[in-house]
């Protein structure tokens, strides 16, 4: 099967931890992307990643860091820096960033306590 | 800041169309529409997108109007399954590659 992976679906930490959550693609897409998503809300863009070893802070990048080593690998890394972490997070990919359709995995729900 | 308008919430009953209105007075001539639909604690789905023309899938159609300021996604026969968060938005598809704006959405609901 084709698609993108997150895993795992429900996560709990507790406060001044930092957390990483993975999201894997297998559909030989280049830009990946991290959203995240509170209650009742649309989706607010972290970071996002155009091509392996490169990527960009989207509009709420503040306490969160990502890598791209590879093409199918985007994690994202919730620091203790981030004052309300608590969230739905979201990965997706598209093929390319112009001409993207983007296609979503079906997200982490992270609760500090 | 999301550059279009949709009601808050719909309903509709099962078996029949769906129509969802999306404001977007200000969109450019090189701004497509996109739509797209997040069941509850899942990650969003794509249905659609456009330019000028209507256009039609197995999922949906796309209607938008002559000016392009507003368009209507139809869901021709609506099952409870349909029930979800409809995301319109516009984005630019050049060597820019605006990011994608997901607005508060059009919650539907499906009635039996």
């Amino acid at each position: 099967d084709g698609g993108i992976t997150q895993s795992p679906k429900y996560l709990f930490r507790k406060e001044g931890q930092n957390v990483t959550l993975s999201c894997e693609q297998n559909l030989n897409h280049d830009a990946m992307y991290w959203y995240r998503q509170d209650p009742g809300q649309g989706l607010r863009l972290i970071y996002y990643s155009q091509i392996v070893n490169d990527f960009q802070k989207g509009d709420i990048a503040e306490g969160y860091s990502v890598s791209r080593e590879k093409k199918e690998s985007f994690p994202l890394t919730v620091t203790s820096a981030q004052k309300n972490p608590t969230a739905f997070y979201l990965c997706a990919s598209s093929a390319d960033r112009v001409r993207d359709t983007q296609y979503f995995g079906p997200g982490t729900r992270l609760t500090v306590l | 800041d999301a550059k279009t308008t949709q009601p808050t919430s719909m309903d509709c009953a099962e078996g029949r169309a769906a129509n969802l209105p999306c404001n977007h007075s200000t969109i450019s001539g090189n701004e497509y529409v996109y739509w797209y639909r997040q069941i509850h604690s899942q990650g969003p789905q794509y249905i659609i997108h456009g330019l000028k023309n209507n256009e039609t899938n197995e999922m949906a159609s796309l209607i938008i109007t002559e000016d392009r300021k507003s368009s209507t996604l139809i869901l021709p026969h609506a099952t409870l399954r349909d029930t979800a968060v409809y995301y319109c938005i516009v984005r630019v598809g050049d060597n820019y590659g605006q990011n994608f704006v997901f607005g508060p959405g059009t919650r539907l609901s499906v009635l039996p």
